[in-house]
């Protein structure tokens, strides 16, 4: 099976912007998850999706949203974006059957606000 | 706010070696996962082990959980240039998010 795909893998914008990522997750994948990763802040949650339904979110401001189509691809949207925005943003997919379940990574975008 | 904490945050050892690094957490988990980060790259997964589980193997990875003390921790065995990456804890608790620590970076030098 092919593996979690993101686009674009490199993204520059300046403040007051905004943004769109795209995560493809593996194919029969229902749940796709996305996470900020800084230097500072480590990885942080920011929501998940599960058949086109937000199931958890993060502790994020409302300038980062997200969808899920019904082929389980996902976009995220940060508007207004802040040079604090400067992130590495990642997308996990999972099949999410059972008790427990691992989480299956995309590549990243990287997203440099100047 | 982060829900585990690895330690050390990085450690160097020569190829062959033993690495293990450790992990705490501050809630009570489903279950701990364990995962390796190359440079700059998305995560890989290496193993899960469940909160009723004390001990599990695979291939030169050993982990432990001990519920009682909230920590974890992942021994590689018999190390390699290649091991070289930071690794990260992640504890899922009920609600199903996932909450990743600080990482340890280590280094395998040949």
């Amino acid at each position: 099976k092919a593996g979690v795909t993101q686009t674009p893998r490199y993204l520059i914008k300046t403040r007051g912007q905004q943004v769109t990522l795209s995560c493809s997750p593996i194919s029969g994948h229902r749940s796709v998850s996305w996470y900020q990763q800084t230097p500072g802040q480590g990885l942080q949650f920011l929501f998940e999706y599960f058949s086109e339904t937000q199931r958890n979110k993060g502790n994020f401001p409302g300038r980062f949203s997200g969808r899920q189509f019904s082929n389980s691809r996902s976009e995220m949207n940060v508007s207004t974006l802040e040079l604090g925005d400067s992130a590495l943003y990642l997308c996990a997919s999972s099949p999410r059957t059972g008790t427990a379940y691992e989480q299956y990574f995309g590549p990243g975008t990287r997203l440099t606000v100047t | 706010s982060q829900q585990g904490e690895e330690d050390p945050q990085a450690l160097s050892i020569q190829e062959g070696e033993n690495a293990t690094m450790n992990c705490s957490y501050k809630t009570s988990i489903n279950n701990l996962q364990w995962y390796r980060q190359n440079s700059g790259r998305g995560l890989v997964h290496l193993i899960l082990i469940r909160s009723n589980e004390r001990e599990k193997h695979s291939g030169r990875l050993r982990v432990t959980l001990d519920t009682s003390k909230k920590s974890s921790s992942l021994l590689i065995t018999a190390s390699r240039a290649a091991d070289t990456a930071s690794y990260f804890c992640a504890t899922e608790r009920t609600g199903n998010q996932f909450y990743f620590g600080t990482g340890t970076s280590l280094t395998v030098i040949p």
